[in-house]
């Protein structure tokens, strides 16, 4: 199973850059690793999904090592509103209809003023 | 845009009586997929349909049965309620058969209480 390991918690100020690491070992070749964001009481919201090296949006950036044995988010200059649950989410088996997605248990981001 | 709509928002439920939770999505999907998350537990995948007709087991099926009515809906069944099925229940919704690159799109949930 390609299991995910991030942090349970980390804590940042206003302004400051924030970077989640999350461990995959066992990511499969056809696997991507995605990003979800969730507030209290909304489902998860797509941020940013990538297969290797670096992705950019207007939201975050996404490190992938060659290996692909993790991952890290960054979030930078983040604001109070950026407090919620961060998953990291990757694929499981060969492709196809049967494949069951993990989810980490997700890291909760607290931003302080 | 409506994206996945889940209804009702909020239950609470006897032990031992049954329902059906909806979902609809608006966005021409393949793929749908009912959620349960409690704490300490991350999102857990109950039942996933990955085309009209189509359903699969994921990781905690025991206690549900799904229906996937048309490319629009797709509902969740408990049969007989207990206690331990209560959670927050979400839908999504994604556009291909394939997980590996396509977002999902999830509702706000369903908040079941069951006593």
């Amino acid at each position: 199973l390609a299991k995910t390991t991030q942090p349970i918690s980390m804590d940042s100020y206003e302004g400051q850059e924030v970077n989640i690491t999350c461990s995959h070992n066992n990511i499969a070749t056809n696997d991507y690793i995605t990003w979800y964001q969730q507030f209290p009481s909304q489902g998860p919201r797509f941020i940013i999904q990538g297969y290797k090296t670096k992705v950019t949006n207007e939201v975050a950036s996404l490190f992938i090592p060659a290996d692909r044995k993790s991952s890290t988010l960054s979030l930078p200059r983040v604001s109070l509103s950026d407090t919620a649950v961060y998953y990291c989410l990757v694929g499981e088996g060969q492709a196809g209809n049967n494949r069951k997605l993990i989810w980490g248990l997700g890291t909760s981001l607290a931003v302080n003023p | 845009n409506a994206g996945v709509t889940q209804t009702p928002k909020f239950q609470v439920l006897k032990t031992g009586q049954s329902m059906t939770l909806q979902c609809a999505q608006d966005m021409n999907h393949n793929s749908m997929y009912w959620y349960r998350q409690d704490p300490g537990m991350g999102l857990r995948l109950i039942y996933y349909s990955a085309s009209e007709g189509t359903t699969d087991k994921g990781e905690v099926p025991n206690g549900y049965n799904v229906s996937r009515l048309n490319k629009r809906e797709f509902s969740l069944r408990l049969e007989s309620a207990a206690p331990s099925q209560t959670s927050v229940y979400f839908c999504a919704s994604r556009r291909d058969r394939d997980p590996s690159n396509q977002p999902q799109h999830f509702g706000d949930g369903t908040r079941l209480s069951i006593l």
